[in-house]
């Protein structure tokens, strides 16, 4: 069972670059997340969507944005990449009254 | 501001002893989720609470929901090694969505062989 997968799991960036980190999930879950993690702490929604074509912020999302084309895919694109957004980043996915299935991370290093 | 707080923040113990971690919130919520997390992986569900006052055990965890729903406790009854790792409690603040879930600040617990 793939779940969620994201793609690339490392990358680093140099300052004012940009990327997009790929998520897709094939369980057909409705509401899609984007999170990101610094170094011992919790985690911080960055946007999230509850269904194809719509989209919301989340607690953090200043420098990135993200679409839903498919249920499928939930691509973030970090545009003008900045030391702060180091970080790893987690895309996520839920069904109604279920529990939230996580990707593997992705490890972000801006230089 | 943080709407889910966790504490404490950093726990290390011996085998054997048990302990509680707790996450607060102004807020009501209509449920609360108990994560697990591993170095080098994605959170994974633990529990989900529902109703004010519920408490659920899975082995020698026991969860409680407050009666006012704004918070949550996770108890460790003899920790063992396979404990060690991230503890977070996720929900949706109510006047936000249903199914926004925002995370609180985590709970680091090392238990010691």
């Amino acid at each position: 069972n793939a779940g969620v997968t994201q793609t690339p799991k490392f990358r680093i960036l140099k300052i004012g670059q940009s990327m997009t980190l790929q998520c897709t999930q094939d369980m057909n879950h409705n509401y899609m997340y984007w999170y990101r993690q610094d170094p011992g702490m919790g985690l911080k929604l960055i946007y999230y969507s509850v269904g194809a074509g719509i989209t919301d912020k989340g607690e953090v999302p200043n420098g990135y944005n993200v679409s839903r084309s498919t249920t499928e895919d939930f691509p973030l694109r970090l545009e003008l990449a900045a030391p702060s957004q180091t970080s790893v980043y987690f895309c996520a996915s839920t069904h109604i009254r279920s529990a939230i299935y996580f990707g593997e991370g992705s490890w972000l290093t801006v230089v | 501001t943080q709407l889910l707080e966790q504490s404490p923040q950093f726990l290390s113990i011996q085998e054997g002893e048990n302990l509680t971690v707790y996450c607060n919130s102004s807020s009501v919520f209509s449920s609360l989720q108990w994560y697990r997390q591993e170095p080098g992986e994605g959170p994974v569900l633990l529990v989900t609470v529902v109703t004010g006052g519920e408490v659920k055990k899975l082995k020698r965890l026991t969860f409680q929901f407050g009666d006012a729903r704004k918070d949550s406790s996770l108890h460790i009854t003899a920790a063992q090694p396979g404990d060690t790792g991230l503890y977070l409690c996720a929900g949706a603040p109510p006047t936000s969505g249903t199914y926004k879930y925002i995370f609180g600040t985590g709970t680091r617990l090392k238990v010691l062989a």
